[in-house]
């Protein structure tokens, strides 16, 4: 059974700059992942915001950027805002199958 | 632009099968991967399952003997079928566009299903 984990939640203050990571049982995250990365806030279905590791949509934020780090997905908000406060989700790939992350709760106080 | 409409019956008995329909508007279904996802409520978020254009699928592998997902491309539609249900399999189901097998960009809104007798 494939596990992905993203820290439970994190807190940042405005303006400042947070990293979520996303971490896999079977070993180190590589580019063959094609890590995704989702905002989901209360109510809304989950919007994409990052594909393929470091990719953008036409609708992300500047302040949104997805890399790599010490062999986990991460993805970094730098000058958050309050409306970043929201469930941020990973997704990786396992040759034909794709395995969610169980959620990252930021918050912005 | 491209939307995404999930419907189907929002309440299911135990043991029967759940049927959900995605309408793909403002854009053609061909020439993507069309993918289903599910959100218990409370929970997190759970891959169902995924469709190419032309029709070849690809399942979760816990979900794969009672998971089935159609397309039809006259209808600019594609369905999930899941068969047995039970009450863990009550949540919000999305549909999604796979852009080039990688990029989950596009999302429904949602659709609760319940199971319960």
């Amino acid at each position: 059974q494939t596990v992905v984990t993203q820290e439970p939640s994190l807190t940042v203050s405005p303006g400042g700059t947070v990293t979520l990571t996303c971490a896999s049982s079977t070993g180190a995250v590589t580019y063959g992942y094609y890590p995704n990365w989702f905002q989901q806030k209360p109510g809304q279905a989950p919007r994409a915001l990052i594909y393929s590791t470091s990719n953008k949509h036409s609708w992300t934020p500047a302040r949104f950027s997805g890399s790599l780090l010490g062999g986990k997905a991460a993805l970094t908000l730098s000058g958050v805002q309050p409306e970043d406060e929201a469930e941020y989700y990973c997704l990786l790939y396992y040759g034909d199958a794709w395995v969610f992350g169980g959620g990252t709760k930021l918050t912005v106080l | 632009q491209v939307q995404l409409q999930e419907s189907g019956p929002g309440l299911v008995k135990p043991s029967e099968t759940l049927s959900l329909t995605c309408t793909v508007s403002g854009g053609s279904i061909s020439g993507y991967y069309w993918t289903w996802i599910r959100q218990p409520p409370g929970k997190g978020l759970e891959w169902i399952g995924y469709i190419y254009y032309t029709g070849s699928t690809n399942y979760n592998p816990s979900l794969k003997s009672r998971v089935t997902i159609s397309v039809d491309t006259s209808k600019n539609q594609f369905s999930l079928k899941l068969s047995s249900v039970t009450a863990a399999d009550t949540a919000v189901y999305y549909c999604a566009r796979l852009v080039g097998a990688t990029d989950f960009d596009l999302w429904g809104r949602g659709t609760l299903v319940t199971v319960s007798s």
